[in-house]
């Protein structure tokens, strides 16, 4: 069966610095969705995105972050400028269009020092 | 290649019985399991986990048991109750990995 994929696994960057998380969903999926979970929190919603643009996003997702379906495959999410509270497991999802469907991928650690 | 597994896409239970979320895994390298509870347009809600070093674990309604030779876990929910209306994730991980293997989803419909 296919799975959502995400890379890298972990990244370290620098505070300040522009980071870009990739996934690729699945490969008919439609709709598309950014997670993340600060060491020890809940999981908390990012952005969703369809039809080439986002459908909706949560009061974290401020103008540092952005995301991208640049070539059909890849869906990133990318971070202007990261500050030390960005670190965190981001997750990313794939849905077919079906209520409540997602398939999520494994998560990339973000730490930034 | 899927290496966690929730086979029921959805699960219809009566509210005040029992509902039974079941889960399979392929890597014996997991060794701790966890159970989320996800609303539409949240984020998924952790409910209750367990180490591959035990086989149950209870909290309140929630328990989860753990049958590591079969590779499969489920969760209970007992009494069931209309709240628990939610798609259910089962996620793994183990070794010094620190991403989330997760599950498709099981949608749990508790009827009044």
């Amino acid at each position: 069966e296919p799975e959502v994929t995400q890379t890298p696994s972990h990244q370290v960057t620098q505070m300040g610095q522009e980071v870009i998380l990739r996934c690729v969903p699945i490969s008919n999926h439609l709709y598309f969705y950014w997670y993340r979970q600060i060491l020890g929190q809940k999981v908390e919603f990012l952005v969703s995105f369809y039809n080439n643009e986002i459908s909706e996003k949560s009061e974290i997702f401020d103008d540092q972050f952005s995301v991208e379906r640049p070539d059909g495959s890849n869906f990133t999410l990318k971070i202007r400028s990261t500050k030390l509270e960005d670190s965190a497991m981001y997750f990313c999802a794939s849905g077919g269009g079906l209520a409540d469907e997602q398939y999520f991928g494994p998560g990339t650690r973000l730490t930034v020092t | 290649d899927q290496q966690v597994k929730q086979n029921s896409p959805s699960l219809s239970v009566q509210e005040g019985r029992i509902s039974i979320l079941n889960c399979d895994y392929t890597n014996s390298m997991f060794d701790y399991f966890l159970w989320y509870k996800k609303y539409p347009a949240e984020g998924p809600t952790f409910l209750i986990s367990i180490s591959s070093i035990k086989d149950k674990n209870e909290d309140g309604r929630f328990t989860v048991f753990l049958n590591k030779s079969a590779k499969h876990l489920s969760l209970h929910i007992v009494p069931s109750q209309p709240g628990d209306s939610a798609v259910y994730f089962c996620a793994a991980t183990g070794g010094s990995n620190y991403q989330l293997i997760w599950g498709a989803g099981t949608k749990l419909i508790i009827k009044p």
